[in-house]
C-alpha cells in the first residue's frame, strides 16, 4: 500500500534552535517528494520539490534531504523563529495514476520564545 | 496574481442542504483538484480536473459532484450534506498533474454539517 508516514506527530522547541523533521515512504513508483508548509487556517504552501536524482535541496533555513534507496527524507530547519510554527507535510508523487499526490499526516511544530 | 481562490472561508450547512463551494485561479493552469483535511490525516482527494471539460474521481468522491466548464473554475458541489462532509477543503492548482510542477492550493473552505 502507497503510504507517507512522518515522525515526530508533533514537536516544541525554543527559539533560535534546529530541529529536524522525517518521512518515510512506501510509494511506487516514486515520481518526486514534496514538502509543505501549513499555517493554521491557511492552505498548504510548498517549500521543496525533489526528483529522485536529488538529494539535498534548500529554500531558506529549510533544507530537504532525501534517500531515494530507503525511501527516507529529512525537513531540517535551520535557527527556527516563532512564524516557523506550522504544520509540515511530507507528499510524495506516484510515477504513474496521473502523478497522483500521498500525504503524510503532518509534523505540527511549535517555536516559544 | 490572486492565485487560487474559495468562497466561502466558512459554511454551516443542516443534513440535507445542498451547497456550491467555489474554486478559481487566475494563472491559467491545467490541472484543478480539489481535497479535504480531516483531524489526524493526510490530504485526500476528491476530484480532480486535467482541463476545461475533463474531470475524474479521486478517492474520497462520493456526496461529491463537479464540473469544468473554464479553465479558471472548477467549483465543487455537495449534493445532499452529511455530518460525515465535515471537514476543510481545499482547492488546488498546477500547470500539470504530471512531474514535479508545483500545486498551489487556495485559503481552504471550513465546513460544519449538523
Amino acid at each position: 500500500k502507497n503510504q507517507v508516514e512522518q515522525s515526530p506527530q508533533s514537536l516544541i522547541i525554543l527559539e533560535g534552535k534546529n530541529c529536524t523533521l522525517q518521512c518515510n515512504y512506501t510509494v511506487s513508483p516514486f515520481s518526486n517528494l514534496r514538502w509543505y508548509k501549513q499555517d493554521t487556517g491557511r492552505g498548504p504552501v510548498s517549500l521543496t520539490i525533489m526528483t529522485f536524482s536529488e538529494n539535498t535541496k534548500s529554500n531558506g533555513r529549510y533544507t530537504a534531504t532525501l534517500d531515494a534507496d530507503t525511501k527516507q527524507s529529512s525537513l531540517h530547519i535551520t535557527a527556527s523563529q516563532l512564524s516557523d510554527s506550522a504544520s509540515y507535510i511530507c507528499v510524495v508523487s506516484l510515477g504513474n495514476q496521473g502523478g497522483k499526490l500521498i500525504f503524510g499526516q503532518g509534523t505540527e511544530l511549535s517555536v516559544k520564545p | 496574481n490572486a492565485g487560487v481562490t474559495q468562497t466561502p472561508k466558512f459554511q454551516v450547512l443542516k443534513t440535507g442542504q445542498s451547497m456550491t463551494l467555489q474554486c478559481a485561479q487566475d494563472m491559467n493552469h491545467e490541472y484543478m483538484s480539489w481535497y479535504r483535511q480531516d483531524p489526524g490525516m493526510g490530504l485526500r482527494l476528491i476530484h480532480y480536473s486535467v482541463g476545461a471539460g475533463i474531470t475524474d474521481q479521486g478517492e474520497v468522491p462520493n456526496g461529491y459532484n463537479v464540473s469544468r466548464s473554464t479553465t479558471e473554475d472548477f467549483p465543487l458541489r455537495l449534493l445532499s450534506a452529511a455530518p460525515s462532509q465535515t471537514s476543510v477543503y481545499f482547492c488546488a492548482s498546477s500547470y500539470s498533474n504530471l512531474g514535479s510542477y508545483e500545486q498551489y492550493f487556495g485559503p481552504g473552505t471550513r465546513l460544519t454539517v449538523t
